[in-house]
């Protein structure tokens, strides 16, 4: 089955710095990409997905970008602010299975 | 904005006993699924329900679990007899038709603590 890596597992930048978390993924079958974002105490919330057929994918500071030969797939957050600290996860899914497997995690803090 | 409410938000109970976690998705979904996360750990998959029916489930999904849509509005996971590693968060969430399988709503969870 899918086996989704993810790091780093904790993350700290300055504020007005640029986050990076990278993913791999393992099912060459795999085809959409979420990205959620978990704030203590809530339910985790899609903030950006990217499908197999495009490689990269932008939304105000937020950016996704997927190498499917390499099976790598990243979060980039420009610009930082405090209201960006919280846990984020990547997951992929395929056509093939109504379910999404999820990273571990990385908790990003924003250094004031 | 439409939300997926789960209750109880947080529910104690004694190890061996039954317990039913009860989800409202958003009214025009019909996809649905459970996962949990251990604390600190990641999210898990435990269940997807589509049609009245189980369309996917994890090895987590024993026999000691079930999933049911008793009318238009609820999902519920019932865990029939509590083990102490069955304490976790437990997220419900859905999906519209139209929805990639990963553009999923989640609520805001169930807290189980099984002591």
């Amino acid at each position: 089955g899918e086996n989704v890596e993810q790091h780093p597992s904790t993350l700290s930048v300055q504020e007005g710095d640029s986050a990076v978390i990278k993913c791999t993924y393992s099912d060459s079958a795999s085809n959409y990409f979420p990205w959620y974002k978990q704030e203590l105490g809530k339910g985790p919330q899609l903030i950006i997905d990217i499908r197999s057929n495009v490689g990269e994918k932008k939304d105000q500071r937020i950016a996704v970008t997927l190498n499917k030969t390499a099976k790598h797939f990243s979060l980039h957050i420009t610009e930082t602010q405090p209201e960006d600290s919280a846990v984020y996860f990547c997951a992929a899914s395929t056509n093939r299975d109504d379910k999404i497997i999820f990273g571990k995690g990385t908790r990003l803090h924003i250094l004031p | 904005e439409p939300e997926v409410t789960q209750t109880p938000s947080h529910q104690v109970t004694q190890m061996g006993q039954e317990v039913i976690l009860r989800c409202v998705p958003i009214s025009n979904h019909l996809y649905f699924y459970w996962y949990r996360q251990i604390l600190g750990q990641k999210v898990e998959f435990l269940v997807s329900f589509y049609n009245n029916e189980i369309s996917e489930k994890s090895e987590i999904f024993d026999d000691q679990f079930s999933v049911e849509r008793p009318d238009g509005s609820n999902f519920t996971l019932k865990i029939r007899s509590t083990k102490l590693e069955d304490s976790a968060m437990y997220f419900c969430a859905s999906r519209n038709v139209w929805g990639a399988i990963g553009e999923l709503f989640f609520g805001e969870g169930s807290r189980l603590t099984v002591l």
